[in-house]
């Protein structure tokens, strides 16, 4: 099994509705992380959890909201789709201050 | 001005030759630096991590220049397999990494 699992792996939604985006990871690690990635633009952080009870907000988290529901699950919610929120998300995790990131194998999203 | 900053290419390159290509970072107090490669449409995957006295793996060649606020990657004897992206990756302070858009890199026969 993949350490970082995503789900669903492709998505086409309607604008309006409502999405999540699962990940669930078997490394043990306390970081996640959720990017979003558009042509030329690179990985964006969308939120980050440290842990359970923390989670805040990166550079795009506009139109997102995220739940930690356990140290190894981390979900992002889009409440109402809308098509520029069409992208590919990665879920990532990470040990510590050191470590690079591992990143799951990611969600092609398209909002229409 | 953008936080991580490369050349997208593509980079055009016979097989069995040498690329290098760099990147530049604007916050002096970034601490840690990467370089990942990405496969298209699949996740990013940690080449090497990017160190002050420079560092090998392999035919891969990482070089940290903190005066000028670079890092550049070098590729010997490259193969077909290294066709990819090369994303440069820069940590910031408290475990963010700030990601640049990419250097695309292109192996020909």
């Amino acid at each position: 099994d993949a350490d970082v699992t995503q789900t669903p792996r492709n998505r086409i939604t309607k604008t309006g509705k409502r999405i999540m985006l699962e990940c669930s990871q078997t490394k043990g690690h306390d970081r996640m992380y959720w990017y979003r990635q558009d042509p030329g633009l690179g990985l964006r952080l969308i939120y980050y959890s440290f842990d359970v009870k923390d989670i805040n907000k990166g550079e795009i988290s506009d139109g997102y909201s995220v739940s930690r529901q356990a140290q190894a699950k981390f979900s992002l919610s889009l409440e109402s789709a809308i098509p520029n929120q069409t992208a590919l998300y990665f879920c990532a995790t990470s040990g510590g201050l050191e470590d690079g990131y591992t990143f799951g194998s990611g969600t092609r999203l398209t909002v229409v | 001005r953008k936080e991580v900053e490369q050349d997208p290419g593509p980079f055009n390159v016979p097989e069995g030759a040498t690329v290098a290509f760099n990147c530049t970072y604007s916050n002096s107090a970034s601490q840690s630096f990467f370089w990942y490669r990405q496969d298209c449409r699949k996740e990013p995957k940690l080449l090497m991590s990017v160190y002050s006295s420079g560092n090998e793996d392999g035919r891969f060649t990482a070089q940290l220049n903190r005066a000028s606020q670079y890092i550049s990657l070098l590729i010997r004897d490259s193969k077909l397999s290294d066709s990819a992206t090369y994303l440069c990756v820069v940590r910031m302070g408290w475990g963010k990494l700030q990601f640049g858009a990419g250097t695309q890199v292109v192996v020909t026969p």
